[in-house]
């Protein structure tokens, strides 16, 4: 099946700071998703984003899909930006979600 | 328009026993999946639903199934339930290909 690999795998910041995250995916796909886990454990979609750019606020994405990875960026960091960051991908034959293990983000004051 | 709705959030069961989990999906989509969240294993696939039909499955044992109804709604089962079935189980739900899955809040089982 798919592989999907995020780095890093931790990240610490101070508030304020811009940050990248990527996600390395190893076969074409028909859905890539951004997800943010809270820390209730909800994952909260960030961006649904098989290819190109997308910005919502603080929060832009790029998926270079033939190249095969994706990248988060979130800039002027603040606290509540805290968590897990997780990209999944659909494999273009399949419907179910492949994840990645996760980039663990915190955000000190 | 509400979003992907789990009950409950907070289950604790002996090893043993069995538990069913419900989710809702938004209103007009057909297609339910879900999956397993744990410390060691990540997130995992289970199976999907689509208009009353599994669709897909993961790889799990056969103690883990699930059905979907009329009106979309899934339940999933867990049957002699092990100290391993304690995890997040999350529930998704997608209109069509074209758009992402949205995910609901999850129900968090402890097995003891």
């Amino acid at each position: 099946g798919i592989q999907v690999e995020q780095s890093p795998p931790d990240l610490i910041l101070q508030e304020g700071a811009n940050s990248t995250l990527r996600c390395n995916f190893s076969d074409s796909v028909n859905n890539l998703q951004w997800f943010h886990q809270n820390p209730w454990g909800q994952l909260i979609n960030l961006f649904y984003i098989p290819s190109g750019t997308k910005q919502n606020g603080r929060l832009s994405a790029t998926t270079v899909a033939t190249e095969r990875y994706s990248l988060l960026y979130i800039s002027s960091s603040q606290t509540t930006d805290s968590g897990v960051y997780f990209c999944a991908v659909v494999e273009t034959s399949g419907s179910r979600l492949t994840f990645g293990e996760g980039t663990q983000l915190t955000v000190n004051p | 328009k509400a979003g992907v709705t789990q009950t409950p959030r907070y289950l604790i069961k002996t090893r043993g026993q069995q538990v069913t989990l419900s989710c809702s999906p938004i209103s007009g989509h057909r297609s339910v999946s879900w999956y397993q969240q744990t410390p060691g294993q990540g997130l995992q696939f289970l199976f999907e639903y689509f208009s009353e039909t599994q669709r897909n499955k993961g790889n799990f044992p056969g103690r883990f199934s699930g059905r979907q109804f009329s009106n979309s709604r899934s339940e999933m089962n867990v049957s002699t339930l092990e100290l391993g079935d304690s995890a997040l189980y999350l529930c998704a739900s997608r209109g069509t290909r074209l758009y992402g899955y949205t995910f609901g809040s999850g129900t968090r089982l402890t097995v003891v």
